[in-house]
């Protein structure tokens, strides 16, 4: 049972590069999410899904874009990468509200 | 506005020693809570939750304690061993129109041997 698992781990792209961060998730769960970390700040809700073809804001959703086309997927796209987007990503999982989120183990990204 | 924040960044704790991380939140509406453990490198993971009708709940090692009247959370963990070393932080739910989890920015942990 693999839980949630991000590719790729690390990546580094140049401003104005675009790219896309895959999620992927085993345990049948209807809501995911995508958050950032960054030094001395919380983790930050950039997007989530309640269901497969459902997508909604979340806190910090400006420059970033998801798709859940399949219950299991869920993809986490920069169209033009700014350098305050340097962080590292992280997708969760869980069944419903106020039950455990189940966290990736993240993608660090960094833009120059 | 709402936050959830930490009494201490760090924490040093003697090897078998129990440890209590604090955690402080100021939505008086917020009704469900998490703490979290992350490890470097690593995603974070779930410890033990506890929901706004409960003042206490027990888990393996763990203990969490809520008092709703100062808004305050912390974690016990007791007899710690040098794998308990990372940053711990607790998030909370609140709904606005939709649900919310808000997370603290962490204590770090370190287990002296």
């Amino acid at each position: 049972n693999a839980g949630v698992t991000q590719t790729p781990k690390f990546r580094v792209l140049k401003t104005g590069q675009s790219m896309t961060l895959l999620c992927a998730q085993d345990m049948n769960h209807e809501y995911m999410y995508w958050y950032r970390q960054d030094p001395g700040m919380g983790l930050r809700l950039i997007h989530y899904s309640v269901g497969e073809g459902t997508t909604a804001k979340g806190e910090v959703p400006d420059g970033y874009n998801v798709s859940r086309l399949k219950k299991q997927n869920f993809l986490l796209g920069l169209e033009s990468a700014a350098p305050s987007q340097t962080s590292v990503y992280f997708c969760a999982s869980s069944w419903v509200v106020r039950s455990p989120l189940h966290f990736g183990n993240g993608t660090r990204l960094t833009v120059t | 506005g709402e936050s959830v924040g930490l009494h201490l960044p760090t924490l040093s704790v003697q090897e078998g020693d129990n440890s209590i991380i604090n955690c402080a939140y100021s939505n008086s509406a917020s009704d469900y809570f998490i703490w979290y453990k992350q490890e470097s490198g690593k995603g974070p993971q779930f410890i033990i939750d506890i929901r706004s009708n409960m003042d206490k709940r027990q888990g393996q090692r763990v203990t969490v304690l809520l008092n709703k009247t100062v808004k305050h959370l912390s974690l016990q963990i007791a007899a710690t061993q040098p794998g308990d070393s990372a940053v711990y932080f607790c998030a909370e739910n609140v709904y606005f129109g939709n649900e919310k989890l808000t997370f603290g920015t962490g204590t770090r942990l370190t287990i002296i041997p």
